[in-house]
């Protein structure tokens, strides 16, 4: 069965740069969520979308943006970026709305040097 | 805002044991609960969602029930393995939100 599938895996950046991370949903889920992980701690809702437009919006930083595109592939993208940004970055789909499973990527690894 | 607390944080046991691993949360007006594995440096794995009207869900050694009224699940684990070492995480979601709030985890290490 198909999976969420999300790139870079990989990816170190400098302070200050700029980095996109992307998500490729579960064919047919509505609800795209991205999450960050840093080292020891526990995900953090960053932002979702429901049907391409922002349904929630939890701790994401303002130098971070996301969007879904007309695919249904979401975008993340962080800019001046922080040693602080260094963190698995997770992305999730759902399916009907609140009552529906999410199911997580792999994730995508950043280290900003 | 919701808390999720989970009990124990750490947790070793030899192979055969079976496992309870507690969660709680402060907002009890939840749609539904989902109960997460992650091993070191990898992705959530989802092995159960409980939607708020039921009482426990099962799959394979695993069972988890929800009593929504006092904030708490909890997962059994029948005959833990060795492949069973990982961290185990609990995420409500709570009403009006569609994105789910993790605890900080149970690690779990299996002997063999």
């Amino acid at each position: 069965a198909a999976g969420v599938i999300q790139s870079p895996r990989h990816l170190i950046k400098e302070k200050r740069e700029t980095a996109t991370l992307k998500c490729y949903p579960i064919p047919r889920h509505d609800t795209v969520y991205w999450y960050q992980q840093g080292p020891g701690q526990d995900p953090q809702f960053l932002i979702s979308f429901y049907e391409k437009m922002q349904s929630d919006k939890g701790s994401i930083p303002d130098r971070f943006s996301a969007q879904q595109f007309s695919d249904y592939h979401s975008e993340l993208n962080m800019s001046s970026l922080e040693l602080g940004d260094s963190a698995l970055y997770f992305c999730a789909s759902s399916l009907q709305g609140v009552a529906g499973e999410l199911f997580f990527g792999e994730g995508s690894r950043l280290t900003v040097l | 805002k919701q808390e999720v607390t989970q009990i124990p944080a750490a947790l070793s046991v030899p192979e055969g044991e079976n496992l309870v691993l507690n969660c709680s949360f402060t907002d009890s007006a939840i749609y539904n609960l989902q109960w997460f594995r992650q091993d070191p440096g990898k992705g959530l794995t989802s092995l159960l969602l409980i939607q708020s009207s039921q009482r426990e869900q099962t799959s394979g050694r695993l069972n988890a029930s929800l009593d929504k009224s006092s904030g708490r699940s909890t997962l059994y684990i029948a005959a833990s393995q060795p492949g069973d070492s990982a961290t185990y995480l609990c995420a409500p979601r709570v009403a009006g939100r569609r994105a789910l709030t993790f605890g900080s985890g149970t690690r779990l290490q299996v002997q063999p």
